[in-house]
């Protein structure tokens, strides 16, 4: 079974910093990856996703994650964060040919500060 | 309007009461899934519904059931509800992956905040 881990529970930042939210996956067979966004007091929304193809995934709002298929990584990055990024993201995996269920990761709360 | 609606938005109950989520969609999708979020433990899958005849346990679904009434509505009830099964309760939809693609993206309702005392 798929398993996803999110290294860092909370990450705080200023404005206009670089960020990066770091995301490991376990699985034996080849997967899907995904990073979805809460913003407070709302429910999930796709921020971007890897299926196949091109490693660098661009995303909304200036959003893209590498998938690193050694390393079993799908890091996301942002080159420069607003105040309005403050949000939880969620890291997800799914097997391809799996039961095409989502497993997601604890999330990391990202707080940009002024 | 949103495409995914949840029903209450927020419900205080007491141990041993019966509950029921309800969940709505407009899209038109045949995937449902109902899931719950625990603080520091991201979002778990408790059931989910590949069509009306087709109901699947998800990896919490001890102590909870779901009805598919239609294509469009997917509730979720708590037979006689615990303090721990406090949490914030997502219903989200998908569209079946396409020839020779897989997407599975997922939308979200607004979400449930379920209290029980």
């Amino acid at each position: 079974a798929q398993s996803v881990t999110q290294l860092d529970s909370q990450v705080p930042v200023f404005e206009e910093a670089p960020v990066e939210l770091r995301c490991n996956y376990s699985s034996s067979v080849s997967v899907y990856l995904f990073w979805y966004v809460q913003y407070p007091n709302q429910g999930l929304q796709l921020l971007l996703k890897y299926l196949s193809g091109s490693t660098l995934v661009k995303g909304i709002n200036g959003f893209e994650a590498e998938f690193n298929k050694s390393q079993t990584s799908f890091h996301l990055r942002k080159p420069s964060v607003h105040i309005s990024d403050t949000a939880e993201y969620f890291c997800a995996v799914s097997e391809q040919g799996g039961s095409e269920k989502l497993v997601f990761g604890k999330g990391t709360k990202l707080t940009v500060n002024p | 309007d949103a495409d995914v609606t949840q029903t209450p938005r927020n419900r205080i109950t007491k141990t041993g009461k019966r509950i029921m989520l309800e969940c709505s969609q407009t899209k038109g999708h045949d995937r449902m899934y109902w899931y719950r979020q625990d603080p520091g433990l991201g979002l778990r899958l408790i059931y989910y519904s590949f069509d009306v005849k087709d109901i699947n346990k998800g990896e919490i679904s001890d102590g909870y059931s779901v009805s598919r009434q239609a294509q469009a509505k997917f509730s979720l009830s708590l037979e006689s509800a615990i303090p721990n099964q406090t949490a914030l309760y997502f219903c989200a939809t998908s569209e079946p992956g396409l020839a020779g693609k897989y997407t599975d993206t997922q939308y979200f309702g607004p979400g449930t905040r379920l209290t029980v005392l």
